[in-house]
């Protein structure tokens, strides 16, 4: 049974900070990982998917990496700002249809 | 709209009501998927639909939970004989735009039994 898994489940830095979130799963038959961004009382936005064959994705100062063979992705954030703080979300797709599997979340603060 | 719209955006509702979410995925989109919320916790599957059947409704806690997309766009769920434990918010989502079957989010419904 596939579990996802996300280290820290919290996390407060200073703004302008450099920092990773850390997203792990059992099972490396995967076929997609994506994460997502959730804001307090709102739905989920997604910030980057990275297909079974490809090892990191980048969109702004957002970059995620994946090892399948290891089970993990990572989350990393440059020149974090207030405007970062949510809760981030992993999930793998155990297969191209069908459900997500979701980690717990990590909800980071950025201070001013 | 262009996103995935849910309605109502919260239920209050008393134990032992029956209650409807419904779901509008994005136009196009064959796939739809329910999720469940609670506080603090990530969202776990329900069911999904590829187009108007069913292709896995293993998610469903109970016979008290059913779902339908008879025209194979809006989807409703139900949920008979509410509990205290139903609560939390209810997520839809749908997929079917892109190669990767990417699956995009609507804003949830908030659900409190009381």
């Amino acid at each position: 049974k596939q579990e996802v898994t996300q280290i820290p489940a919290a996390l407060s830095v200073p703004e302008g900070e450099n920092l990773v979130l850390n997203c792990s799963f059992t099972d490396s038959a995967i076929y997609n990982l994506q994460w997502f961004r959730q804001d307090p009382g709102k739905g989920l936005t997604s910030l980057l998917l990275i297909q079974s064959s490809q090892r990191e994705q980048t969109s702004g100062r957002l970059n995620a990496s994946l090892d399948k063979s290891s089970g993990r992705s990572t989350l990393y954030i440059a020149a974090s700002q207030p405007g970062d703080s949510a809760t981030y979300l992993c999930a793998v797709y155990p297969s191209n249809t069908g459900k997500l599997i979701f980690g717990q979340g990590t909800t980071l603060q950025v201070k001013p | 709209g262009a996103g995935v719209s849910q309605t109502p955006s919260n239920k209050v509702t008393e134990k032992g009501k029956y209650v409807e979410l419904r779901c509008d995925p994005i136009s196009g989109h064959t796939a739809l998927y329910w999720y469940r919320q609670s506080l603090g916790q990530g969202p776990e599957f329900l069911i999904y639909f590829q187009g108007t059947g069913a292709a896995d409704d293993s998610g469903l806690p109970n016979d008290r939970f059913f779902a339908v997309r008879p025209e194979g766009s809006v989807s409703t769920l139900k949920i008979q004989r509410t509990e205290r434990g139903d609560s939390a918010v209810y997520l839809c989502a749908s997929s079917g735009g892109t190669a990767y079957n990417e699956q995009f989010f609507g804003p949830g419904t908030r659900l409190t039994v009381l």
